[in-house]
């Protein structure tokens, strides 16, 4: 079993649908939980950053992290065609110098 | 955020030579830095951890002389692909993790990626 699942997708929605995206984990040391968005042939760009449980909101983003339940959420408000891109997941905790643990990704299209 | 620099932003070489990437904390001190390997559409795949002043810290499977790294400041670190083969072009791409608030939480902090293309 990984320790970070993410379905690759690809996930096609229309403008304005409301994105779920989502990964599970197993270790429970992870205490930081970070959603990257990359475009193709970018490098990863941080969207949201969330420690231990409970909601965060940036603007049409929002984050969610249920530590019981070992299952992180970012959900996309209005999406756009600018949102389409390939969106990764990403934890640690204080356990293993930190060291980071990506998911697969999961590719988005938002089709106007 | 805090802003990571990588350069060249891509590279064409002939097989046999040696290329190398730098990467960059532009406004923070990295004490951490590490690389990835990314293949299309897949994701990133950690090749080693870079801890300033030190030996960096390879994954299985990566090899150490084929992958030079150093990080001999903390603003800097870089990876050499030596007498690099068409096997070796992907996208690598760093990241950077420092110290102090933010970047001390685990927060990770990427460059823009580099494309190398051997010949």
């Amino acid at each position: 079993q990984k320790e970070v699942e993410q379905d690759p997708g690809p996930l096609s929605v229309p403008e304005g649908a409301i994105v779920s995206l989502n990964c599970t984990y197993s270790n429970s040391a992870f205490q930081y939980f970070m959603w990257y968005r990359q475009y193709s042939r970018k490098g990863p760009e941080l969207l949201m950053y969330t420690y231990s449980s409970g909601n965060k909101e940036d603007g049409r983003f929002t984050a969610q992290v249920d530590k019981s339940s070992k299952y992180i959420s970012l959900f996309i408000r209005d999406s756009q065609p600018s949102d389409s891109a390939t969106y990764l997941c990403a934890m640690s905790g204080n356990t293993g110098g930190f060291k980071t643990i990506f998911g697969a990704g999961t590719r988005l299209f938002v089709k106007a | 955020g805090a802003v990571v620099s990588q350069h060249p932003s891509w590279v064409i070489c002939k097989s046999g030579t040696s290329v190398k990437i730098e990467c960059r904390s532009l406004d923070f001190q990295a004490t951490t830095m590490f690389w990835y390997r990314q293949f299309p559409k897949q994701s990133l795949m950690l090749m080693a951890t870079s801890n300033e002043g030190s030996k960096a810290t390879y994954e299985q499977g990566v090899e150490k002389d084929k992958f030079l790294i150093n990080h001999a400041s903390l603003t800097l670190s870089t990876l050499t692909v030596t007498s690099a083969h068409p096997e070796d072009s992907s996208f690598y791409i760093c990241s950077a993790r420092g110290q102090g608030g933010r970047t001390n939480t685990g927060e990770l902090f990427f460059g823009e990626g580099s494309r190398l293309t051997v010949l």
